[in-house]
């Protein structure tokens, strides 16, 4: 069964501040794609970034970057001098393949809360 | 406001009585999804149409849930004889017609059902 691990539960830290959002995955699949989503207070589920498992290029997008490491099976976040706008919880999520065509159905760590103080 | 809406946003409701939440995909987005969302943790997989088709249910999606999305456009979400457990907030999702496999979700707000 696909797993996605998010060890840490509650980050905080001081605007301008780098912080690493850690991901761990479990599947048996050769081919997935992995995903981070950021839920600000509001509730929406904002994507942030697809990356497949052929493509092990670190990402860079602004402030934000991704390391995907298939040796390690970690897909880490990192949002370089955070911003109190950056307070959120944060999701890392696998996608599945799946015979019946659901094969963007997602399974979701239990997320990060990211508390940036001013 | 081109994103996928949710209405209604929020619910209150007492235990046993049966509610309906209603999902607007992004327009050309032939999939959708519902996911759940309890405190503390991260969405669940309920359901997934293809356009009208209802192609995948989960286990978490008992006998008293019912999704449907007729005509493949919008759709609806009914939980009947509500239990305390089941509140949570119920998330829509679709995604475009593509290649399927590992395309972007886009989600809604999600619905917060409170059952007292």
């Amino acid at each position: 069964a696909q797993k996605v691990t998010q060890a840490q539960t509650e980050i905080s830290v001081v605007e301008k501040e780098d912080v690493t959002l850690d991901c761990v995955y479990e599947t048996r699949d050769t081919t997935y794609y992995l995903f981070w989503y950021k839920q600000p207070p509001s509730g929406e589920l904002v994507f942030l970034i697809r990356r497949n498992s052929f493509d092990e290029q670190n990402e860079i997008s602004g402030r934000y970057s991704w390391n995907f490491q298939k040796s390690t099976s970690s897909f880490n976040f990192t949002i370089t001098a955070s911003q109190v706008v950056d307070s959120a919880v944060y999701f890392c999520a696998l996608s599945e393949f799946a015979l019946t065509g659901a094969n963007s159905k997602l399974t979701f760590g239990k997320g990060i809360t990211l508390s940036v103080r001013p | 406001d081109t994103g996928v809406s949710q209405n209604p946003r929020h619910k209150i409701t007492k235990r046993g009585q049966n509610v309906t939440f209603r999902c607007d995909p992004i327009s050309e987005h032939n999939r959708l999804y519902w996911y759940r969302q309890t405190l503390g943790q991260g969405p669940e997989f309920l359901t997934y149409f293809q356009n009208e088709a209802q192609l995948e249910k989960s286990r978490l999606l008992s006998d008293r849930f019912s999704a449907e999305r007729p005509k493949g456009s919008f759709s609806t979400l009914e939980i009947q004889r509500t239990e305390q457990g089941d509140s949570a907030m119920y998330l829509c999702a679709s995604s475009p017609r593509g290649q399927g496999f590992g395309d972007t979700i886009y989600f809604g707000e999600g619905s917060w059902l409170t059952v007292v």
